[in-house]
């Protein structure tokens, strides 16, 4: 997990509270995700950053929103949390963005945000 | 959309192969991936192949292709209780913006003594 770090690593909540995730890398790379993981579904994107301020949804964004003002943090917000919401959360980089004939794109993954929502 | 799917669990001896399977059904995957999670850990990436090949060889690890079937393999010769994990297939195609990647259920790999 060098280079990229998750706060906070564990985090219990009640419903109807906003939570912040945060993501800070030290890499420099363009190329940031929020995913969650939970059982029988694997891992499932949430959103996605290519820039400072460029974000844009993946498959499951319904309730999250994301911000990132600088190229090393991307943080994920539950505006009004809710128990469906509870999950290991983990953050991605990756440098290229783009899996193409320039080569694969490789992501590196944080250690996870694990939130209780009760 | 894009699916991706594997077996939960599988549980091997230490010394033999393991093989792990997965299928998808994005016929314009550019690249697949296989990522293997250990306790408490992140996802770490362990090989990838491109959509043009049909087999990947590193150390231990053999990576097998059938893109007629969309079918990709693991398999791990010589089996060590160090490779007991999660390990999870991903295919990636682009879409202007960035290739993002869809991944699978996950496989739990167990390795008995």
């Amino acid at each position: 997990d060098a280079g990229i770090t998750q706060s906070p690593r564990h985090k219990v909540t009640e419903t109807g509270t906003p939570v912040t995730l945060r993501c800070h890398q030290t890499e420099n790379h363009r190329y940031m995700y929020w995913y969650r993981q939970d059982p029988g579904h694997g891992l499932r994107l949430i959103h996605y950053s290519y820039g400072v301020k460029d974000t844009d949804k993946g498959e499951v964004s319904d309730g999250y929103s994301v911000s990132r003002s600088k190229t090393e943090d991307f943080l994920l917000t539950l505006e009004s949390a809710t128990s469906s919401q509870t999950s290991v959360y983990f953050c991605a980089i990756s440098e290229s963005g783009l899996a193409g004939v320039s080569g694969a794109n490789v992501l590196t993954f944080g250690a996870g945000s694990r939130l209780t929502v009760l | 959309g894009e699916d991706v799917e594997q077996s939960l669990f599988l549980s091997v001896r230490e010394g033999d192969s393991s093989v792990i399977n997965c299928t998808y059904t994005d016929s314009s995957s550019t690249y697949l991936y296989w990522y293997k999670q250990e306790p408490g850990a992140g996802l770490q990436l362990l090989t990838y192949i491109f959509s043009n090949m049909d087999m990947k060889q590193d150390q231990r690890l053999t990576v097998l292709l059938n893109k007629k079937d969309k079918h990709l393999s693991l398999r791990i010769a010589d089996t060590q209780t160090g490779d007991s994990a999660i390990y999870f297939c991903a295919e990636s195609a682009g879409d202007g913006t960035a290739s993002k990647l869809t991944f699978g259920t996950g496989t739990r790999l167990q390795v008995t003594l």
